[in-house]
């Protein structure tokens, strides 16, 4: 399977505690977008990558949640002293730069924080 | 912002033909129209892109008037397997950030 794929698929934390998250996006693919999704909700945008570069940052991201993609490949979203309103579901995508609304989603990461 | 309108749910029954209705009222000149599906615990799924007329695939076709104002998903002959969350997200230029609304929830009833 040569998809997005994102691991862990499901993580339970506590409150105050850091997680990291990983995504493996299709290897051809130069940019790459994480997003948040809450119960019922439409996915919400957090941060987008183009290669190795972060070109965008949600203004809703606070300065608890930082992102990688060292030398263009996969990338890692951190989440610092979780706070049980982080509870969501992590989504990332991949597309590549001409066909930018196109993209590939991973089955994702479901956080927990208790 | 590109926000799109559409309504939160639609019923139907197997081997019906299911058209969703998007409002795409700030789009952009070039901005692309996309729907993308969801299945509970799932990431989206790109359906299909256009930018006017008719697109059609595999899947769905997609119609967009004119002035771009809006767009109709259509999915031939549902069957159980379609029952899932439909997305019409705007879109924000050359970033490729999709913004997205609530989407339609389609029960495909037997």
């Amino acid at each position: 399977d040569t998809g997005v794929s994102q691991d862990p698929r499901h993580k339970i934390t506590k409150r105050g505690q850091n997680v990291t998250f990983r995504c493996d996006p299709i290897s051809e693919h130069n940019r790459l977008y994480w997003y948040r999704q809450t119960l019922g909700q439409g996915p919400e945008f957090l941060t987008y990558f183009q290669n190795e570069a972060q070109l965008e940052k949600s203004r809703l991201l606070s300065d608890r949640f930082s992102a990688e993609r060292p030398k263009g490949s996969f990338s890692t979203l951190e989440i610092q002293r979780t706070e049980q309103g982080d509870s969501a579901m992590y989504l990332c995508a991949s597309s590549l730069r001409g066909s930018s609304y196109e993209q590939y989603f991973g089955p994702g990461t479901r956080l927990t924080v208790t | 912002l590109a926000k799109t309108t559409q309504p939160i749910s639609m019923d139907s029954y197997e081997g019906q033909e299911v058209n969703i209705t998007c409002s795409h009222n700030n789009i952009a000149t070039n901005d692309y129209i996309t729907w993308y599906q969801q299945f509970p615990s799932q990431g989206p799924r790109f359906i299909i892109q256009g930018y006017k007329t008719k697109v059609t695939n595999e899947v769905a076709s997609l119609f967009i008037p004119a002035d771009r104002k809006s767009s109709t998903l259509s999915l031939p002959r549902v069957s159980l397997s379609d029952t899932a969350v439909y997305y019409c997200p705007g879109g924000s230029g050359n970033t490729g950030k999709l913004i997205f609304g609530q989407g339609t929830t389609l029960q495909v009833k037997p």
